[in-house]
């Protein structure tokens, strides 16, 4: 089973910042199968980059993912006041699915 | 609207059984591969389990094999999740979720239903 961690556990910003979340992966991961999501406290998870690099639908374009291998990064350039949440990063791969454990982004 | 609704959840005693399902409208269900994923109070996400569009091949996270199932129902456009053997560590809301892709596995969930609570406790 691919392990994926995530640091930091919480990050603390202000609006207007940028924010930069790091997801390592314990053995090399397709970037077809890395995902990122963003929840809210009561809400479902949300999608926002899928493949890596690759917007999800509706996701506005501070969003931005990268990386191969074991080492992913969700960037959000520009900080709003709703982008304050928990993200996880995710992989699929033979046949099997997991995720990191969550980076906490509160306001500073 | 492209939606999941959940059902079926509740308080059960361990060992006890329940089986969820989650309602697909907006979409053409038998495309997708579908999963459910739980969520701990206060915890992170855990992939439970997946099936294809035609139920031909399921895969389970190891912590269920061997006491929950994952099944599907195209005609109806439901997915169900049947919980044997059920433990404390089991209590979470579980979630039903699409996959990305359109025939296609990519490994990504799109949609989400609002989830339903499980709750293993005497």
């Amino acid at each position: 089973e691919i392990v994926l961690t995530q640091s930091p556990g919480t990050l603390s910003l202000s609006p207007g910042e940028r924010a930069t979340l790091s997801c390592r992966a314990s053995q090399s991961v397709s970037s077809s199968y890395l995902a990122w999501y963003q929840q809210k406290p009561g809400q479902a998870p949300r999608l926002l980059i899928y493949g890596a690099s690759s917007r999800a639908t509706g996701i506005p374009d501070r969003f931005s993912g990268s990386g191969s291998g074991t080492d992913f990064t969700l960037t959000i350039s520009r900080l709003e006041p709703e982008d304050f949440a928990v993200y996880y990063c995710q992989q699929y791969g033979s046949s099997s699915v997991t995720f990191g454990q969550g980076t906490k982004l509160e306001i500073k | 609207e492209v939606q999941l609704v959940e059902s079926g959840g509740g308080l059960v005693q361990p060992g006890g059984s329940l089986r969820l399902s989650c309602a697909a409208s907006g979409f053409t269900f038998s495309s997708y591969w579908m999963s459910w994923v739980r969520q701990a109070p206060g915890k992170g996400l855990e992939w439970v389990a997946n099936i294809k569009q035609d139920g031909s091949e399921k895969y389970y996270v190891d912590s269920v094999k061997g006491r929950f199932t994952i099944s599907r129902d195209n005609a109806k456009n439901s997915l169900y999740l049947q919980m044997n053997s059920l433990r404390a560590e089991d209590t979470a809301v579980y979630y039903c979720a699409r996959d990305l892709g359109y025939f296609l596995l990519r490994g990504a969930f799109d949609i989400w239903g609002q989830g339903t609570m499980v709750t293993v406790s005497s």
